[in-house]
C-alpha cells in the first residue's frame, strides 16, 4: 500500500520559474511532513518540513502548502536555479509509530539554464 | 560533527555472500534508522534503533538481513546469502528522540550495494 503519493515524476522548469510537486497521503496519524532533496550519489538533504497544524511555511525560495482536509501538501520552488536540479521527495511520519519515515516516488526536477 | 557517516560507499558482491554495513550516527543522536533505495524509487523503511534497542523492523527485512547497534553507538546491518534483489542504496539516519517540538533526520550518503 502506498501511503504517500507524489506528483509529477518529473518536471522541466526555466530558470526563475515556478517547480510545483504535489503529494497526497492516506494515514490520517502522520503528524510530520518534511520534503526532502536528493543529488546523485548523495543520501536525502532534509530541505523543509511542516506539522499539520499550520497551512503554510516559507523558507528563503521554498514554500510548502498543506490542506489536512484534503491530506495534501505541496513543495513550491520559487525562482528555480540550474543547482535546484535534484530529486526531490515528500515524505510523512508519525511520532506514535516511531517517526519512521514513509516517502513518496520522488519527482526529478530539471532547472534549464 | 562530520555527520553520518556510511562506509563502505560501494560494494560489489557474488550473489550467495555475506555482506555487512556501517554506519556511525552524528554522535548526540540516540536514534538510528536504515532504509532501503532502489533506483528511481523513494528509500523504504528497514529498521530503527534506540540507543541500543532495535524498536522496529519492517517486513520487508527477510530473516537474511539483521541489524545491531551495540552500545548504542555505530550499526551494522548485515545481509547473508545476498541475491541480486538485494541490490540497492542502504541509507543510515540519525535523529534525536523527538519528544521536543521539532527534530529532523540527518542521512547518510548510502551503501550502494551491488549484487553479481
Amino acid at each position: 500500500q502506498q501511503q504517500v503519493k507524489q506528483s509529477p515524476q518529473s518536471l522541466i522548469v526555466q530558470k526563475g520559474g515556478i517547480s510545483i510537486i504535489n503529494c497526497a497521503y492516506e494515514n490520517t496519524a502522520f503528524d510530520y511532513f518534511p520534503w526532502y532533496q536528493q543529488f546523485p550519489g548523495k543520501g536525502p538533504a532534509l530541505l523543509i518540513a511542516i506539522r499539520p497544524d499550520v497551512s503554510e511555511k516559507k523558507e528563503g525560495r521554498f514554500t510548502i502548502s498543506f490542506n489536512k482536509s484534503a491530506k495534501q501538501f505541496s513543495l513550491h520552488i520559487m525562482d528555480s536555479q540550474p543547482g535546484d536540479s535534484a530529486t526531490y521527495f515528500c515524505a510523512a511520519s508519525s511520532k506514535a509509530a516511531g517517526n519512521k519515515l514513509t516517502f513518496g516516488g520522488g519527482t526529478r526536477v530539471l532547472v534549464k539554464p | 560533527d562530520t555527520g553520518v557517516s556510511q562506509n563502505p560507499r560501494h560494494k560489489i558482491t557474488k550473489r550467495g555472500q555475506n555482506v555487512t554495513f556501517r554506519c556511525d550516527p552524528i554522535s548526540e543522536h540516540n536514534r538510528l534508522y536504515w532504509y532501503r533505495q532502489t533506483l528511481g524509487q523513494g528509500p523504504e523503511f528497514l529498521t530503527y534503533f534506540q540507543n541500543e534497542a532495535q524498536l522496529e523492523k519492517s517486513r520487508l527485512l527477510s530473516d537474511r538481513f539483521s541489524a545491531e547497534r551495540p552500545k548504542g553507538s555505530f550499526s551494522t546491518l548485515e545481509i547473508q546469502r545476498t541475491e541480486q534483489g538485494d541490490s540497492a542504496m542502504y541509507l543510515c539516519a540519525s535523529s534525536l528522540d523527538p519528544t521536543g517540538a521539532g527534530y529532523g533526520y540527518t542521512f547518510g550518503s548510502g551503501t550502494r550495494l551491488t549484487v553479481v
